[in-house]
């Protein structure tokens, strides 16, 4: 398995442009989130979802959109990047289930920087 | 307004010594809270914990729920170099997870 796969690990953007951060799983889980890292500020969360075709806000959900048709993929997208959006972004993913076969998996991040 | 709280921020020991992590937390719909220790990347995992007073031990690692006080501890003993990290909690909640800022813990030789 190869577990959670983020692409890019890198990207720079000017003010304005878009993107689409990638996140997939192997692992067959329902749950999958993306958060982003900034220092001092722990992981906050951004969207999630509890399976596909359903996803929610988190905490920080302005400036981006998610969707999820297919189990596996979770990708991010920012539609017009802003400075504020400069951080490190983690996509997760869990069965979803409660008790300890929730444990969430981490992918390797992104680290984004917006000019 | 939900709420993890971590401290210390920071905390520098020696190599040997014991440390002691705390989360506190207020939260809606509590359902388990969880220990992860981040390196130079990733969050990994250590433990879940969803009930109280049952010590989760891992090692020289171990951790506790209190569900009333609302409240974890992480305990460290003998730390090493290898444990230098910052340690996050975090609060699942029915449908997200929220994290505190994080402890930045430096082991010294």
């Amino acid at each position: 398995n190869a577990g959670v796969t983020q692409t890019p690990k890198f990207q720079v953007l000017k003010t304005g442009q878009s993107m689409t951060l990638q996140c997939a799983q192997d692992m067959n889980h329902e749950y999958m989130s993306w958060y982003r890292q900034d220092p001092g500020m722990g992981l906050r969360l951004i969207h999630y979802s509890v399976g596909a075709g359903i996803t929610d806000q988190g905490e920080v959900p302005n400036g981006y959109n998610v969707s999820r048709s297919t189990t596996e993929d979770f990708p991010l997208r920012l539609l017009s990047a802003a400075p504020s959006q400069t951080s490190v972004y983690f996509c997760a993913s869990s069965t979803g289930a409660s008790g300890d076969d929730n444990e969430q998996f981490f992918g390797p991040g992104t680290r984004l920087t917006v000019l | 307004e939900d709420k993890v709280v971590q401290s210390p921020l920071s905390l520098v020991v020696h190599e040997g010594d014991t440390v002691t992590l705390n989360c506190s937390y207020e939260v809606t719909n509590f359902r388990s809270l969880l220990w992860y220790k981040q390196e130079k990347k990733a969050p990994t995992f250590l433990f879940m914990l969803t009930s109280s007073g049952i010590e989760k031990k891992s090692g020289r690692l171990s951790s506790i729920l209190d569900k009333k006080e609302l409240f974890s501890i992480l305990n460290i003993t003998a730390t090493q170099t290898g444990d230098s990290a910052v340690y996050l909690c975090a609060v699942e909640r029915d449908n997200d997870m929220r994290f505190g800022a994080g402890t930045r813990l430096t082991v010294k030789p």
